[in-house]
């Protein structure tokens, strides 16, 4: 059983569309997150969420908006796609305070 | 920006070595810092953690040493194998943010 699944892994769009990736975790966290990994491994978090409330939503552009359904889901929408959008985005799972559960990652290619 | 930040983007050791990762922290008020290791194509993984108590913790062919004296830890692993080869990084617990990690590589 797969804890925390995000799909698809691969995503290949042009510059202007809008596309989701989707997140579950099956272990019962609280907590979950995503992170955007550039080509240098730099890993940068984007939003946590506790329980359905977003808790860290750190410096990104609006057209990225996470949405949580349930605490067992977070998903991850972009609008207007750019290329510098193009990377590997993780979603992770936690309990409050504990260490994180990640996702197999999305690799996003703009063009 | 981060709370916590390794000292080197790069590590290269012989199979065999030791293998030394050293990490600073800036927020005395971490609970405790967790090691994760991410393999090519993978995400990131657990390794180890060590709560702010603690000076010490080991576990399989590793090692973790708080200082917090000078808000330092770094990580240490025994006979390094090929299959060390990742990108590590350090986190406090109370931000999760994990920026620029190290990559060890290790030589044949």
């Amino acid at each position: 059983d797969t804890a925390v699944s995000q799909t698809p892994k691969y995503l290949v769009t042009q510059m202007g569309n809008d596309k989701s990736i989707k997140c579950e975790q099956n272990l019962g966290h609280d907590t979950m997150y995503w992170y955007k990994q550039d080509s240098k491994k730099f890993l940068k978090i984007m939003f946590s969420y506790n329980n359905k409330e977003l808790i860290i939503n750190e410096t990104v552009p609006n057209r990225f908006s996470p949405k949580s359904p349930d605490k067992a889901h977070l998903n991850l929408h972009i609008n207007s796609l750019e290329l510098g959008d193009s990377a590997v985005y993780f979603c992770a799972s936690s309990q409050v305070g504990g260490e994180a559960f990640f996702g197999q990652g999305t690799r996003l290619t703009v063009v | 920006g981060e709370s916590v930040g390794l000292h080197l983007p790069t590590l290269s050791v012989q199979e065999g070595d030791n293998s030394i990762i050293n990490c600073a922290y800036s927020n005395s008020a971490s609970d405790y810092f967790i090691w994760y290791k991410q393999e090519s194509g993978k995400g990131p993984q657990f390794i180890i953690d060590i709560r702010s108590n603690m000076d010490k913790r080991q576990g399989q062919r590793v090692t973790v040493l708080l200082n917090k004296t000078v808000k330092h830890l770094s990580l240490q692993i025994a006979a390094t194998q090929p299959g060390d080869s990742a990108v590590y990084f350090c986190v406090s617990n109370n931000d999760m943010r994990f920026g620029a990690g190290t990559r060890l590589t290790v030589k044949p």
